[in-house]
């Protein structure tokens, strides 16, 4: 699976939009760009995934570059329980026996 | 909304003594998996599981891990000989397998502590 690479850390005002980053410079054609987040303590959560297209739903947007090299997660309307890590991966589309490979991922910080 | 759940939540053991982590995946799932997450460091895949047998595992899942599903609805993670390292949340996870899309669904975790 690709690498990707997120900072380490972002801050977020309760009620505006939350964009976090993720670069995924050698991702090949047949890999899908995934988004989890891990609540304190919790096991991760997916949100979204996209190969090519934004994507939405009840969650989350995500938008891919046209390169596909990189890509944006994006929160609309952040609330403190969205206070997370959030972990960006690249993964082979419904080979559903492989593993996921976490980052570090961006530890979100919502404040009021 | 069906979900994972974990058993226990919280298991203490002395280090050498056997441990038994179990888990009932989302019933109509077909692939299952464990992953454990050190306190303070990255989650790690440990092995995955298809058709009662490994499908993958990872470095860590040495000869003292191994994985059964002993009926129908239980999925279990047996660690033989615990050591200190071994310390760790313990997640399990299931997924649809073909025809879904590759989401994987988390259990709570379960947290060992091996003194």
């Amino acid at each position: 699976d690709a690498k990707t690479t997120q900072p380490p850390s972002m801050d977020c005002a309760e009620g505006r939009a939350a964009n976090l980053p993720c670069n995924h410079s050698t991702i090949s054609g047949n890999e899908y760009v995934y988004w989890y987040r891990q609540i304190h303590s919790q096991g991760p959560q997916y949100i979204i995934h996209g190969l090519k297209n934004n994507e939405t739903n009840e969650m989350a947007s995500l938008i891919i570059t046209e390169d596909r090299k990189s890509s944006t997660l994006i929160l609309p309307h952040a609330t403190l329980r969205d206070t997370a890590v959030y972990y960006c991966i690249v993964r082979v589309h419904n080979n559903a026996g492989n593993m996921l490979t976490f980052g570090g991922g961006t530890r979100l910080m919502v404040k009021p | 909304e069906p979900e994972v759940t974990q058993t226990p939540s919280h298991q203490v053991t002395q280090m050498g003594q056997e441990v038994i982590l179990r888990c009932v995946p989302i019933s109509n799932h077909l692939y299952f998996y464990w992953y454990r997450q050190i306190l303070g460091q990255k989650v790690e895949f440990l092995v995955s599981f298809y058709n009662n047998e490994i499908s993958e595992k990872s470095e860590i899942f040495d000869d003292q891990f191994s994985v059964e599903r002993p009926d129908g609805s239980n999925f279990t993670l047996k660690i033989r000989s615990t050591k200190l390292e071994d310390s760790a949340m313990y997640f399990c996870a299931s997924s649809p397998g073909t025809g879904g899309i590759g989401e994987q669904f988390f259990g709570p975790g379960t947290r060992l502590t091996v003194l």
